[in-house]
């Protein structure tokens, strides 16, 4: 079926460390989003990466298509940081299918 | 950064109301999508357009609900009589051609008392 499995669930972390997530996603879903939705709702957009390497600012995104995966790495978090991450990937019918979230706190 | 407006971003009706909300995808966004967040941060997908058209849809959406998507006009969802389970926050999105970046509005929050 179509499935997006991401990893971990929540991560604590103190300030200035880094972060890794991860998504696994099945075969019959293309591309890879990451998201991430603030305390209250809104949904933005980190990275559109169907696969290789984009770098923005502290945040890393790589997506390994062959071996359907994907992952978000920040570097020297912060506080401002704190929120939950989503990877999404596209499916049948332009559905996007969702990662469970990561929740990330990161404190002072 | 997204360019997609959601109104109202706060609804509150009451059980067996009418709850209407709008979506203007970002223009020349031809897929527009229609989601449904609950209180523990899932994401259930309700309906999506190609145009006018309607792509996809579930059962609950077919039922409840309906949307369109007319062309010069804003998208709309519409819950025909609400129910206390319809309480989430509902998101529209809207993407370019076949696979590529989707960009989320800021959602709708409903609440059904």
């Amino acid at each position: 079926g179509q499935q997006v499995q991401q990893s971990p669930a929540s991560l604590v972390l103190q300030e200035g460390e880094n972060a890794e997530l991860q998504c696994n996603f099945s075969t019959s879903l293309n591309s890879m989003q990451w998201f991430y939705q603030r305390p209250g709702g809104s949904l933005v957009s980190l990275f559109y990466n169907p696969s290789g390497t984009k770098q923005s600012g502290r945040l890393t995104s790589t997506t390994v298509i062959k071996e359907r995966r994907s992952s978000l790495h920040i570097s020297s978090s912060q506080t401002t940081d704190s929120g939950t991450y989503l990877c999404a990937s596209q499916g049948g019918s332009a559905k996007l299918i969702f990662g469970e979230g990561t929740k990330l706190t990161v404190s002072s | 950064n997204s360019k997609v407006i959601q109104t109202p971003r706060y609804l509150v009706k009451g059980q067996g109301q009418k709850a209407k909300m709008r979506c203007i995808p970002e223009k020349g966004h031809p897929v527009v999508f229609w989601y449904q967040q609950n209180k523990n941060n899932e994401f259930k997908f309700l309906i999506n357009f190609q145009n006018q058209e309607v792509l996809q849809q579930i059962d609950m959406t077919e039922k409840r609900f309906s949307a369109e998507c007319p062309s010069n006009s804003p998208c709309s969802l519409e819950i025909q009589s609400s129910e206390a389970g319809d309480s989430a926050l509902y998101l529209c999105a809207s993407r370019d051609r076949v696979n590529t970046e989707v960009f989320f509005g800021k959602g709708t929050r409903l609440t059904v008392v």
